[in-house]
């Protein structure tokens, strides 16, 4: 079956702009969670959705967000760009049925240039 | 908050050498999954450990769950270039919720063949 898909694979932004980046699961996958991936700071977690519901959201400011569909797809939305997000930015899905995540399918990521 | 701490941060061997990683949690885990991803890659799941003291293998690759449910190891035998890439730790939990896995910082392998 198809794997996680994300989209754009790479973008570049000016300050100031604002990005949205898609995320399709793998079918039957309900949970999708964000990651933000840096040299310095590694896989940080930015926030999980299941069923159109955000269950957990990491330390980021609110200049990050995201939303569920209920085809279970995903965005993630940074307004107001800083050079600092620039970074590869991870969609990872699980089916998660319970109250754990389970194992995360992760995609080949967006990667995110500011300048 | 809840923190997972990977020692070491690198780690250079020659291609037949041992290699260990460690994951130190600052909370008990319910579990505990390690990942790997090769350069210009994404992480791959590798395995889950859930029981306290459990020992799997997979085929070059032991890993083990502390007796406290709050350390884990990850061990290569006789690394091959293959085995090159950051391997990552991660637990559940954190913030009061499970519907998040915090990673590591990760070990980046590299091996001189």
């Amino acid at each position: 079956k198809a794997g996680v898909t994300q989209t754009p694979r790479y973008l570049i932004k000016t300050r100031g702009q604002q990005v949205t980046l898609s995320c399709s699961p793998i079918s039957g996958h309900r949970s999708v969670s964000w990651y933000q991936q840096t040299p310095g700071q590694g896989l940080q977690f930015l926030f999980e959705y299941f069923s159109e519901t955000q269950r957990n959201k990491g330390n980021f400011p609110g200049r990050f967000s995201g939303r569920q569909f209920s085809n279970s797809r995903s965005e993630m939305n940074v307004s107001t760009l800083e050079l600092g997000d620039s970074a590869l930015y991870l969609c990872a899905s699980s089916f998660a049925g319970g109250s754990n995540t389970g194992e995360l399918f992760f995609g080949e990521g967006s990667r995110l240039t500011v300048l | 908050g809840q923190q997972v701490m990977q020692i070491p941060q690198y780690q250079h061997v020659q291609e037949g050498e041992d290699f260990t990683t460690y994951c130190n949690s600052s909370t008990t885990l319910s579990n505990i999954q390690w990942y790997k991803q090769r350069p210009g890659g994404h992480p791959v799941f590798l395995i889950q450990l859930v029981k306290s003291g459990e020992v799997k293998k997979q085929k070059r690759l032991t890993f083990q769950f502390g007796e406290a449910k709050k350390n884990s190891s990850l061990h290569i035998t006789a690394t091959q270039t293959t085995d090159v890439g950051t391997y990552f730790c991660a637990g559940p939990g954190g913030g009061g919720s499970n519907y998040k896995l915090t990673f590591g910082k990760g070990t980046l392998l590299t091996v001189n063949p």
